[in-house]
């Protein structure tokens, strides 16, 4: 139940073309549900972010787009550059008691042809 | 640059032998989470600390333990390091102990290559 699901393990698109990225999850408890991008050598850097009461949030290029009821999220990236070529990783937030925690998808390489 | 600082960047040890990661948070957060990434098992929480306590935990090893500071610098130490242990150690930090919108921001980590 704490396990992310993270769909597809690699990803090429062309210059100018929308990246598609999908997430499943099962456990209800979670509550937050954030994309961190990661380039080679770097930390993952916070992305994008949305809470399970709102089904889409748009920042610039990046869409996540978010299913309660099927217990999916999925990251859009549209107009795809070269510069996207990451690593991008879902995630989802349990709060604990006194804290909370992090899981994490197992990432997607997304290369992005000139 | 995320202002989350840790150290070192790379470290090469022994199996046995035991290492200590730092890690300086944000300015004004003071919250501190670590995480492992290795490549069979990705990004794996371990544990968070808020102003000095525990506030929740992964799936830490009994070999491993960290500790936040009154300064809210943290260290983990990894002892008996095993091959397995190899992997890249990365901090974070947040304002608050909690998530729910609060960001989490994440360090540069420190690669442990145990031999």
């Amino acid at each position: 139940q704490q396990q992310v699901k993270q769909s597809p393990q690699s990803l090429i698109v062309q210059k100018g073309g929308i990246s598609i990225i999908n997430c499943a999850y099962e456990n209800t408890a979670f509550d937050y549900f954030p994309w961190y991008q990661q380039f080679p050598g770097k930390g993952p850097a916070l992305l994008i972010a949305i809470r399970p009461d709102v089904s889409e949030k748009k920042e610039g290029r990046f869409t996540i787009s978010f299913n309660k009821s099927a217990k999916q999220f999925s990251l859009h990236i549209m107009d795809s550059q070269p510069g996207d070529s990451a690593t991008y990783f879902c995630a989802a937030n349990r709060p604990e008691t006194s804290g909370s925690r992090l899981t994490f998808g197992e990432g997607t390489q997304l290369t992005v042809n000139p | 640059d995320s202002g989350v600082t840790q150290t070192p960047k790379h470290l090469i040890t022994a199996t046995g032998q035991r290492v200590t990661l730092r890690c300086s948070p944000r300015s004004g957060d003071l919250s501190v989470y670590w995480y492992q990434q290795s490549l069979d098992q990705g990004l794996q929480f371990l544990i968070q600390y808020y102003n000095g306590e525990e506030r929740a935990k992964g799936n830490i090893l009994e070999r491993f333990s960290a500790q936040q500071f009154p300064d809210l610098h943290s260290e983990l130490n990894l002892s008996s390091l095993e091959l397995g242990d190899s992997a890249l150690y990365f901090c974070a930090s947040s304002v608050v102990a909690g998530f729910s919108g609060n960001t989490i921001y994440f360090g540069e980590g420190s690669w442990l290559t145990v031999v």
